[in-house]
């Protein structure tokens, strides 16, 4: 079975800060990984995605995750926090077995001035 | 124009009625799905259609019945609202079904409160 963990419900830093938001997922074998993003009163949003190839991924507003296989990761990383990344991420995991898409419960990112 | 959309945007109602969400794609997906989000922020899946086929049907009551008409539209009927069915629910579509590697795209999502 498919699960999904995301450390910390909420997390806090500085604007120019590092933003680690983390994942770890349970899977028999590599599965399909994803960030979505949140912003408030409005749909998710993909920030990035790993099917396969390399494990540095990059994606939209300077996000970048990494796929760790011997860890089971997929954190989520971005060199200097904006005020404009305050929003909630979802971390998502997948196989292609046509048939389960799961989303960890999100972790909300605050960005102090 | 927007990519997923979805009607109304806010449903406020009592208990026991029926109601419907509408949802529409006009990016020429085969795969449509409902969300539902619950106060928790916790997201999970409900439905899946391709096609207008029902893929995927998750352990949801049978009081919450999808529609697609064809494959641009999924609608959500529910029947017999109850006040646990207050949640956001977002409508998504993906270009092919063949593959969970596919990029999902969310509509703004309907917040529904029962009272």
């Amino acid at each position: 079975a498919q699960s999904v963990t995301q450390l910390g419900s909420h997390v806090s830093v500085s604007e120019g800060a590092l933003v680690l938001l983390r994942c770890n997922y349970s899977s028999s074998v590599p599965p399909y990984l994803f960030w979505y993003v949140q912003y408030p009163n409005q749909g998710l949003q993909l920030l990035l995605k790993y099917t396969t190839g390399a494990t540095l991924v990059k994606g939209i507003n300077g996000f970048e995750a990494e796929f760790k296989k011997s860890e089971t990761s997929f954190h989520l990383t971005k060199p200097s926090a904006h005020m404009s990344d305050a929003a909630e991420y979802f971390c998502a995991v997948s196989k292609n077995n046509f048939n389960k898409f799961y989303f960890g419960s999100g972790t909300k990112l605050n960005v102090k001035p | 124009d927007t990519a997923v959309s979805q009607t109304p945007k806010y449903l406020v109602t009592q208990m026991g009625n029926d109601k419907s969400i509408k949802c529409e794609q006009n990016l020429g997906h085969d795969t449509m799905y409902w969300y539902k989000q619950d106060s928790k922020k916790f997201l999970k899946i409900m439905f899946s259609y391709n096609n207008k086929e029902l893929i995927i049907n998750e352990t949801v009551p049978n009081r919450f019945s999808p529609k697609s008409p064809d494959k641009a539209h999924l609608n959500l009927h529910i029947n017999s609202l109850e006040l646990g069915d207050s949640a956001v629910y977002f409508c998504a579509s993906s270009q092919d079904s063949g593959g969970w590697d596919e990029t999902q795209y969310f509509g703004p999502g309907t917040r529904l409160l029962v009272l």
